[in-house]
Parts: structure tokens; C-alpha cells; sequence
């Protein structure tokens, strides 16, 4: 079946360092993508999609780039901040309009 | 817009009570969405509407949980009985219900159950 898998956390990061989250994913055809985020106390926000090969999802600074080949969409940030730390979930959309998450990647950022 | 609605947002109970959470969605939005999120997981799909008609229910315990969605706009989510192991927040969300890939989900803040 459709799966999404997620690297493990926790990632601890200092302010203005680089991020990458990894995430692949499993599907027939040709599926939605998405980050989702999760900050302390809140429910989950959209972050950014994409929803066809080689289409560059964008928002707040984080960038991810939908990759057939490798069936990835991984989550970069060129510089982190503290207010970035939040929990980030890889999730897909398949053809039939089905939503697969993975596991979550906790973020922590010090200062 | 007001955003997509649950209540209640907290709920204690013991083990073999029943239990009931309630999704209204953003207004227009034909397709909704119950989760499972257990602490330290991804949420997983429970069942999912299109209008009030159910689309996938494949990961719905349905010995103890059932789901409707009358008039295609609120939704109830009902346990019983429960047990320990559903203890976990239950998630709502709503989309427009297109296709081809335009699809954006949104979440309400979720409603954490505590089973005892």
C-alpha cells in the first residue's frame, strides 16, 4: 500500500544552521505531497505542497522538491531559527484523494 | 473563514464507557477526514467522507468506532466501547474535495481522549 517514511528524530539544531529532513515515499501513480507542521500546543498547519515531479514547494524559508526518480520530497532550510522548532510530518496525497502521513520528525533549535 | 470546528477539545472516561467527538468543517468543504494520533506518531486515517458518503473506512476499528456525516456537513466520531489503547488525540479535517492534485487538507485543533 501508499506509505510515507520519515527520517527518525529528534534533530537538535543551533540557530542559522542547515536542515534537512528526509522523507520518501511509496505510491502507484503519481501523488500529492506534502509538509505539514506541528508547533508546540497547536494543531497541524500546511507548510508547503507539491503536486508533480520536479515542482518546488516554498513557504517561510523552507524549500522541498518533488523527486519521481527518487520517490523524495525532502524539507530544507537554509537557517533555522528557535521559532522554527515544532514537530514536521511528510505526508502524500494518492490518486484516490487518500492521505498518508508518516511518523514526524521532532525539531528542536537552540540558541 | 472560520476554520474547521471540534469539540470537545478534552475528554477523560474509563475503559469500556463510550464516548463521542464532534467535526464541523469549513463551510463548502465536501470531503472530511477523522485521524488517529497516538502520542509520538503520525496521525492515521480513520475514515473519510465525500459529502456523506464514505470514501475509505479501511483503518476503522469498526468492532468499537462508527462515523457519520449526515446532511454532508457535521460529522460525529463515536467509541464504544473503548478501550486503553484509544487514548490518543482524534483529529478532524476538511478539504474542497478536488481533483487532480489540488487538494489541501485543513486540521481543526483536535479533540484529546484519555482512557482510564
Amino acid at each position: 500500500g501508499d506509505s510515507v517514511t520519515q527520517m527518525e528524530g529528534p534533530v537538535t539544531l543551533s540557530e542559522e544552521a542547515f536542515l534537512t529532513i528526509n522523507c520518501t515515499y511509496t505510491a502507484t501513480g503519481y501523488p500529492s505531497l506534502f509538509w505539514y507542521v506541528q508547533y508546540p500546543g497547536e494543531g497541524l498547519q500546511l507548510l508547503l505542497k507539491a503536486t508533480k515531479a520536479d515542482d518546488k514547494g516554498s513557504n517561510k524559508g523552507f524549500e522541498a522538491t518533488y523527486r519521481k526518480e527518487t520517490t523524495s520530497f525532502h524539507l530544507e532550510k537554509g537557517s533555522v531559527q528557535v521559532s522554527d522548532s515544532a514537530v514536521y510530518f511528510c505526508a502524500l496525497m494518492n490518486t484516490g484523494n487518500q492521505f498518508y502521513f508518516g511518523t514526524g520528525t521532532s525539531l528542536t533549535v537552540i540558541p | 473563514e472560520a476554520g474547521v470546528a471540534q469539540s470537545p477539545r478534552y475528554k477523560i472516561i474509563e475503559k469500556r464507557q463510550s464516548v463521542a467527538f464532534w467535526c464541523n468543517p469549513i463551510s463548502g468543504h465536501a470531503t472530511l477526514y477523522w485521524y488517529q494520533q497516538i502520542l509520538g506518531q503520525g496521525p492515521k486515517l480513520l475514515i473519510q467522507f465525500q459529502n456523506n458518503g464514505v470514501v475509505d473506512d479501511s483503518q476503522l476499528p469498526k468492532d468499537r468506532f462508527s462515523a457519520e456525516r449526515l446532511k454532508g456537513v457535521d460529522s460525529t466520531l463515536k467509541i464504544q466501547p473503548a478501550k486503553l489503547e484509544d487514548s490518543a488525540v482524534y483529529l478532524c479535517a476538511s478539504s474542497q474535495g478536488l481533483r487532480g492534485g489540488l487538494e489541501t487538507q485543513y486540521f481543526g485543533p483536535g479533540t484529546r481522549l484519555l482512557v482510564l
